[in-house]
């Protein structure tokens, strides 16, 4: 089992559509939740962050997490060409002062006019 | 304000060579973090330090080692390269826990 689980993909949807990408982590010790956004040839960019149950949002975004399913997931609202990238599920696991993250092979999003 | 930067940008290698990679974190954040992310993967934790000193190593061989100096920037050294090692090598910055953010990234080709 690995340790960061994502679908990866593609993931295609409208312009204008609510995308869901969703993560599950093996970790019950895990503590932060980090979702990045990497365009093609590109560095992962953080786009959310996440450390207690629940909602929170940001813009077009909002992440979900629940810890009892050990499960986080990231709704982009209003869906733009632009989202078009590949999206990175990242865990802490912080163990003997290392804080590492450890991450899924991302979820490929296609978002088409 | 600057974000975290790295250098070179892309470099060629043959195999049994040795690179250095550097990156410099954002003004004011002490933890960087390299990680290598091969093709349809996603990021592979290496090294961390935090104030010069090592924190945590990932499963990286002995070929890898890195070090962070006193004005918190630092290298990532690779000895006697293999094919394998071509991978998009990325530093991290953070204040002190959780949030990283990434730098650009020097793309490794070994020959």
């Amino acid at each position: 089992q690995k340790e960061v689980e994502q679908n990866s993909g593609p993931l295609s949807v409208p312009e204008g559509a609510i995308a869901s990408l969703n993560c599950t982590y093996s970790d019950r010790g895990s503590q932060s939740f980090f979702w990045y956004r990497q365009y093609s040839g590109k560095s992962p960019e953080l786009i959310m962050s996440i450390y207690s149950n629940g909602d929170k949002e940001d813009g077009r975004f909002t992440a979900q997490l629940n810890k009892a399913s050990q499960y986080v997931s990231l709704l982009i609202r209003d869906s733009q060409p632009s989202d078009s990238a590949t999206y990175l599920c990242a865990v802490n696991r912080l163990n003997d002062h290392t804080d590492k993250l450890i991450f899924g092979t991302g979820t490929r999003l296609q978002v088409f006019p | 304000d600057a974000g975290v930067t790295q250098s070179p940008t892309h470099l060629i290698k043959t195999r049994g060579q040795h690179v250095t990679l550097r990156c410099s974190p954002i003004s004011g954040h002490k933890s960087v973090s390299w990680y290598q992310q091969v093709l349809g993967q996603g990021p592979q934790f290496i090294f961390q330090y935090y104030e010069k000193e090592e924190r945590g190593r990932g499963n990286f061989p002995d070929r890898f080692s890195a070090r962070q100096f006193p004005n918190y920037s630092s290298e990532l050294n690779v000895n006697a390269l293999l094919l394998g090692d071509s991978a998009l090598y990325l530093c991290a910055s953070s204040l002190e826990v959780n949030e990283q953010f990434f730098g650009p990234g020097t793309r490794l080709t070994v020959l």
